[in-house]
């Protein structure tokens, strides 16, 4: 069966950028609109972005200006980067895939066990 | 784009139902019917219960169910068991391909 797994580092320091890696197993990762979820501790989720094979890409409008997801179809991977971050930004970040080839409507039936990430000096 | 209004908290003893409310406008879960709930236990990713506001994926107990009205989705859990207790999430198509979040509710079983 499909299964996500996220990577990278578990501190960041403030004004660094925080960079993720999604690694999608058991299905290929084409044809999907592959997502970063996050939640910080306590709260709600947060919608961070899509991407798609073609590296088409859309951006929740509050973090865009500090966001990219790229897609690496050869490895398989999707990634993130969040530039300048700051104690807000402390999260655990989920990797997400909706239920329907080539949807956007936000129904995600596949997520990965997510990554805690804290930034601290 | 601002996150979705869940109750902070409901709560319902076994065998009961309780119904969360999920508020937005009319730029999200009033202009599609792509309304999502999610549940959550600690320390564990969030699973799809409903999507397109009142359809379950396979596996989900049919004592879940959701429904729109205007700018608010509901999601109710009839015959409460202990499993049940955890947090509970809305999600909403938003246009422009966008998505938005609630803020959650946590379900406790008396």
């Amino acid at each position: 069966q499909v299964q996500l797994q996220e990577s990278g580092p578990g501190l960041v320091k403030p004004s660094e950028t925080l960079s993720l890696t999604c690694t999608v197993s058991g299905d290929s990762i084409s044809s999907y609109y592959w997502s970063w979820i996050r939640q910080p501790p306590g709260k709600g989720l947060e919608w961070i972005g899509y991407v798609y094979n073609n590296g088409y890409t859309k951006y929740n409008p509050s973090l865009k200006d500090r966001v990219t997801i790229s897609v690496d179809t050869s490895k398989n991977q999707f990634s993130l980067r969040l530039t300048s971050v700051t104690a807000e930004d402390t999260a655990v970040y989920y990797c997400a895939r909706p239920r329907i080839v080539g949807n956007t409507s936000g129904a995600f039936d596949i997520w990965g066990q997510g990554t805690m990430v804290t930034v601290s000096s | 784009q601002s996150a979705l209004t869940q109750p902070p908290s409901a709560s319902g003893a076994p065998g009961q139902s309780v119904t969360i409310s999920c508020s937005g406008t009319s730029s999200d879960v009033g202009g599609y019917n792509y309304v999502s709930w999610y549940q959550q236990h600690p320390g564990k990713a969030p699973k799809l219960i409903i999507f397109d506001v009142s359809k379950r994926p396979s596996g989900v107990p049919d004592r879940f169910s959701g429904s729109k009205s205007g700018n608010t989705a509901s999601l109710t859990v009839s015959g409460l068991q202990a499993e049940d207790e955890g947090d509970y999430y809305c999600g909403s198509y938003a246009g422009s391909n966008t998505v938005v979040f609630g803020g959650g509710t946590k379900v406790t079983v008396l």
